[in-house]
Parts: C-alpha cells; sequence; structure tokens
C-alpha cells in the first residue's frame, strides 16, 4: 500500500525557478526521506529527515516535515535542466523499522 | 564504489517461461530489498532480506515468484511461469541496516526491465 502521496503529480517550470514538491503520509514515522529517479535508472537517496527534525538542507534541496500534520516538503532551489525527474518521498514506519514505503511519485520537467 | 548491480539489463520471453533476476548488493550492507514498479501501482515492496535470511515476503505476489540470497554478495528473484502481468520494472537495494537500526538509506539497482509476451 502506498503511505506517501506527492502534489502535484506533474510539475514543469523554467530553468532558475524553485520548484516545490508536497508529500502527505498517514501512520507514525521514523524517518521521511527523498529519492530521485532520472529515466530508465534507479532510485537515488537524496535526503532523510528524522521524525525529530523539522527542516534540513542539502546543497540546494531544502526539505520540511511537519509531523502535525503528516507532511513533508521538498524545495530544489535555481532549478537545472538537469534535474528533470521524478521525485518520490519515501517514509519509514515506527513499528517496521526496516521498511520504506513510497510515494506515487513528482515528475519534475526543468524547461532550458 | 561499485553501487547494486544488476542483471539482466532488459528481459523479452514468453508467456510461460522460467524468469531469473539478479542482484548483487553493496558489499557490507546488511539488508537486501526486491521491488517492483508498474505504472498502476507505483514501486511495491516485494521481499526484505536481513543477513541472507528472509524477513518480510508479504509482498510477493504469488507462488510463482520465488526468491533466494545464498550469500552476502548474491541474491535472485524467479518467477515460474511468467505471465503478461509480470511485466514491470524491478529492482534491487540494499542498505546498512538492519532490523533493529533505522534511518538508513537505500541504494538502488538500475533495475530490470521485464516484459513478458
Amino acid at each position: 500500500s502506498q503511505q506517501g502521496e506527492e502534489d502535484p503529480q506533474a510539475l514543469s517550470i523554467q530553468e532558475g525557478e524553485n520548484a516545490t514538491m508536497n508529500c502527505s503520509y498517514k501512520t507514525s514515522i521514523n524517518n521521511l526521506q527523498w529519492y530521485r529517479q532520472n529515466s530508465g535508472r534507479g532510485l537515488v537517496h537524496l535526503i532523510l529527515i528524522r521524525s525529530n527534525e523539522r527542516e534540513k538542507h542539502s546543497g540546494r534541496l531544502r526539505v520540511t516535515l511537519d509531523t502535525s500534520k503528516k507532511s513533508s516538503s521538498l524545495l530544489i532551489t535555481a532549478s537545472r535542466a538537469a534535474d528533470t525527474a521524478s521525485y518520490f518521498c519515501a517514509t519509514e514506519p515506527m513499528d517496521s523499522s526496516y521498511k520504506l514505503i513510497f510515494g506515487s511519485g513528482t515528475r519534475l520537467l526543468v524547461r532550458p | 564504489d561499485a553501487g547494486v548491480i544488476q542483471s539482466p539489463r532488459h528481459e523479452v520471453t514468453e508467456m510461460g517461461q522460467e524468469v531469473t533476476l539478479r542482484c548483487k548488493p553493496i558489499s557490507g550492507h546488511n539488508s537486501l530489498f526486491w521491488y517492483r514498479q508498474t505504472m498502476m501501482r507505483g514501486l511495491e515492496l516485494l521481499i526484505y532480506f536481513n543477513n541472507n535470511v528472509p524477513i518480510d515476503d508479504s509482498g510477493m505476489p504469488e507462488d510463482r515468484f520465488s526468491a533466494k540470497m545464498p550469500n552476502a554478495s548474491f541474491s535472485t528473484l524467479k518467477i515460474q511461469p511468467s505471465e503478461p502481468r509480470d511485466s514491470a520494472v524491478y529492482f534491487c537495494a540494499s542498505s546498512p541496516g538492519d532490523r533493529s537500526y533505522s534511518n538508513q538509506p537505500q541504494h538502488f539497482g538500475d533495475g530490470t526491465r521485464l516484459s513478458i509476451l
């Protein structure tokens, strides 16, 4: 079953603009992770935010987590054409620490 | 460092044939996962191994699917007999975590694109 649901399903922006993707989930979690998938490739881990953290940065990525609303957002600043990919959030449920439950993903297109 | 290696990258076969997908996890990783990705159902966990032992196979669709991990550096996912509805991309992932050690990312291979005619 899919716990994380991303919004929007698809996003098209101009190079240089910021891209924001949202994720909602249903159960208590240990952490939430964001992954990127380029066409025809496997998922690549971007960033992990623990349940006791509210915000985390990594380069041009900024992730927020609101456990009271069971939601997270991924912000990519100053987007580049190379950021074109699908982005997935994944939650690690508190009752099964090995398992990640992936959302349906956001398809991001960055136009040059 | 070598990442997770999967083979073959593409497989096209006829319905009823046996299909074997292979995975070499990252050295030193204790956990191995098999996933299936389709447009309709997204990314689904099929089976999870920890220290070569299957821990959770609740995602395996039916008895036609089986997975083994004979040692820490190799795992297989087998479908016998295959059916057209098994067509999907199958991913293997590994992680240094285990059941009691969370907050670890998973490292994915590039997948096997399987088409059953």
